[in-house]
């Protein structure tokens, strides 16, 4: 069976541009998570969707939005892009939402370098 | 506030044991999770422990939890060079209308043959 998938692998962007990234779920899984990972630190939780509705965000700013689809896939958008967007971007899938099933898995993620 | 701390070097020799600790905050955690990261890679989930147990063993995986002094460890029996990679802690937020997993900064294993 597959994973996460994401793509593309890697990106290159110049400052101001904006960025779409790609996530799709392990199947059956009906929740998307997102993540930024600067270099050196952990995971920085973005945002969670579940059932295609918006169950969470993290301390972004309004540049960073996403959606889910109705076949529970992901897009991560980045508008304006700073250098300081420039980081890997993880997608995350989970069964459920709460209690059990709510298990993590990662996919290879984006490599976002902003220029 | 939420805050996960870990340590962040650790060397080992191979066939050694290896244990990795973890502290975190948020005393209403449901799951504390492992996670490892390899060079370029993204997060492969080893193994979590529910709050409500002190001990899990999976395989080579040994976790344990002191709710007490809210304090997770992992520890790997006979470490291979496999192992070495990026270790990193997680608890889960499971408040409001969300569920999302705090991270901490990561322990960098290192195995010498």
């Amino acid at each position: 069976d597959a994973g996460v998938t994401q793509s593309p692998t890697h990106l290159i962007k110049t400052r101001g541009q904006h960025v779409t990234l790609r996530c799709s779920p392990i199947s059956g899984h009906k929740s998307v998570s997102w993540y930024q990972q600067v270099l050196g630190q952990g995971p920085q939780f973005i945002f969670q969707y579940y059932e295609k509705e918006e169950r969470g965000r993290g301390n972004f700013p309004d540049r960073f939005s996403a959606r889910q689809f109705p076949n529970y896939s992901s897009e991560l958008n980045v508008n304006a892009l700073l250098l300081g967007d420039s980081a890997l971007y993880l997608c995350a899938s989970s069964l459920g939402f709460a209690g059990g099933g709510t298990e993590q898995f990662f996919g290879p993620g984006t490599r976002l370098t902003v220029l | 506030g939420e805050d996960v701390e870990q340590s962040l070097f650790l060397s080992v020799r191979e066939g050694d044991s290896s244990v990795i600790n973890c502290t975190y905050t948020d005393s209403s955690s449901t799951y504390l999770y492992w996670y490892k990261q390899e060079p370029g890679a993204g997060l492969q989930l080893l193994t979590y422990i529910f709050s409500n147990m002190d001990m899990k063993q999976d395989q080579r995986l040994t976790v344990l939890l002191n709710k007490k002094d809210k304090h997770l460890s992992l520890r790997i029996a006979d470490t291979q060079t496999g192992d070495s990679a990026i270790y990193f802690c997680a608890e889960g937020d499971y408040g409001g209308a969300t569920n999302k997993l705090i991270f901490g900064t990561g322990t960098l294993l290192a195995v010498q043959p």
